[in-house]
């Protein structure tokens, strides 16, 4: 089975520190994503990776960076996190493909205090 | 881009089918219908896809209109474990961006 796991289940962090969230998944798959999801809104994309080192913005990139420094990796990062920052993180990868499904991890659900 | 239409929620009772709705009307021709769902507190979970054709898994059916302008799912014999939210998706444009709308929020009554 695909697994998919992002490194905390709860995170609370402080107003201006730097975050990070981390996930790993271990099917070789190429595309990576990171979603927050609030209520009412649904799950809104950040960042996807489609390969290693490479990059696009989502619907909601701002406040947010990313990292794939290996293809298993996919980090998002909060340069100077804010009270409007926490929400639930999910990270998702698939292999490259129309006729591919997505696999998600648990979830991070992340407060900045 | 592509977008689907669902309804925000409906209600279904234990061990009758659940016929979920969703529209695409502009779908085109080489994008697939996605369909996962989200139970409480767990990261979303894939239940099957299609791209012209009907298809049958052993969670749930899809039925794809003719034109592909719509489609339904169905949970043939739902149970309380079926509540969630349930995401209809057409991946649009470039392959490997995926993009959720808010869903159908759907619960099954004992």
């Amino acid at each position: 089975d695909v697994k998919v796991t992002q490194s905390s289940r709860y995170l609370v962090k402080r107003t201006g520190e730097k975050v990070f969230l981390e996930c790993v998944q271990d099917m070789d798959h190429e595309n990576m994503f990171w979603y927050r999801q609030d209520p009412g809104l649904g799950l809104r994309l950040i960042y996807f990776s489609y390969d290693v080192k490479m990059k696009e913005k989502g619907d909601i990139p701002e406040g947010y960076s990313v990292s794939r420094e290996k293809k298993e990796r996919f980090s998002l990062i909060l340069e100077s996190a804010s009270t409007n920052q926490t929400s639930m993180y999910l990270c998702a990868s698939k292999l490259q493909g129309r006729n591919t499904e997505a696999f998600f991890g648990q979830g991070t659900r992340l407060t900045v205090v | 881009d592509a977008k689907t239409t669902q309804p925000p929620s409906m209600d279904c009772a234990e061990g009758r089918a659940a016929n979920l709705p969703c529209n695409h009307s502009t779908i085109s021709g080489n994008e697939y219908v996605y369909w996962y769902r989200q139970i409480h507190s767990q990261g979303p979970q894939y239940i099957i896809h299609g791209l012209k054709n009907n298809e049958t898994n052993e969670m749930a059916s899809l039925i794809i209109t003719e034109d592909r302008k719509s489609s339904t799912l169905i949970l043939p014999h739902a149970t309380l474990r079926d509540t969630a939210v349930y995401y209809c998706i057409v991946r649009v444009g470039d392959d490997y961006k995926l993009s959720f709308g808010a869903g159908t929020t759907v619960t099954v009554r004992a």
